[in-house]
């Protein structure tokens, strides 16, 4: 199965900021998805990410507020925009290779 | 509308013993399961899938089985090892790869020595 590394592991950042959270994969990948984990919930899909169109983002989710990028078929970034204290969360890539694999997840603290 | 639920949101087995973790689903359209142990502060680890075609897939110690017709899948762990603590997800997809996984709250797994 693909291995997923991705930085950084934590961050804390002051609300009105943005954080970019990487994800570079060993094996070249069509999808990508990008999930956020709550406090005490569950992994929540927020966006898929095809590389060469744009992604496609679930309900609740905007490209404004979480703008990713998918410029290789080995490589994805998500952005967490203009932060408030509720992004705090743990954020976390994936790929469906021969499985599913998860990144190490950035866990993100906004203060 | 919650298409995986995991309905027991904790779990205590003693050292030894079996672990049964349960999980429902109602898209009839998903086509494979996957169980994931999470540690706090890391991503999930994959433990063990089964493909909609099977009721049953083993490994090791885990165990998961799978009833299409209740929409019901169960992760049975055995014998239940105090390192196995950590909570677990049900995961859902359709097809492999190209779809993402829809998961489940999660069962908080504390094994007791």
């Amino acid at each position: 199965s693909a291995v997923i590394s991705q930085k950084p592991s934590r961050d804390i950042c002051q609300r009105g900021t943005s954080l970019t959270i990487q994800c570079q994969v060993d094996s070249q990948v069509t999808m990508m998805f990008w999930y956020r984990q709550q406090p005490g919930q569950s992994l929540t899909l927020i966006a898929t990410a095809n590389q060469g169109s744009e992604a496609t983002y679930e309900s609740g989710f905007v490209i404004d507020k979480f703008p990713i990028s998918r410029p290789n078929l080995t490589f994805s970034t998500l952005t967490v925009s203009n932060m408030s204290p509720e992004d705090s969360s743990i954020y976390l890539c994936s790929v469906g290779l021969e499985g599913y694999t998860f990144g190490s997840g950035t866990r993100l603290t906004v203060v | 509308d919650q298409q995986v639920k995991q309905n027991s949101p904790s779990l205590s087995v003693q050292e030894g013993r079996i672990s049964i973790l349960n999980c429902d689903y109602t898209n009839s359209m998903f086509d494979y399961f996957l169980w994931y142990k999470k540690y706090p502060a890391e991503g999930p680890t994959f433990l063990i899938s089964i493909s909609s075609i099977k009721d049953k897939n083993e490994d090791g110690r885990f165990t998961v089985f799978l009833n299409k017709s209740a929409k019901h899948l169960s992760l049975h762990i055995v014998p239940s090892q105090p390192g196995d603590s950590a909570v677990y997800f049900c995961a859902a997809s359709g097809r492999i790869g190209n779809t993402p996984l829809v998961f489940g709250k999660g069962t908080r797994l504390s094994v007791i020595a």
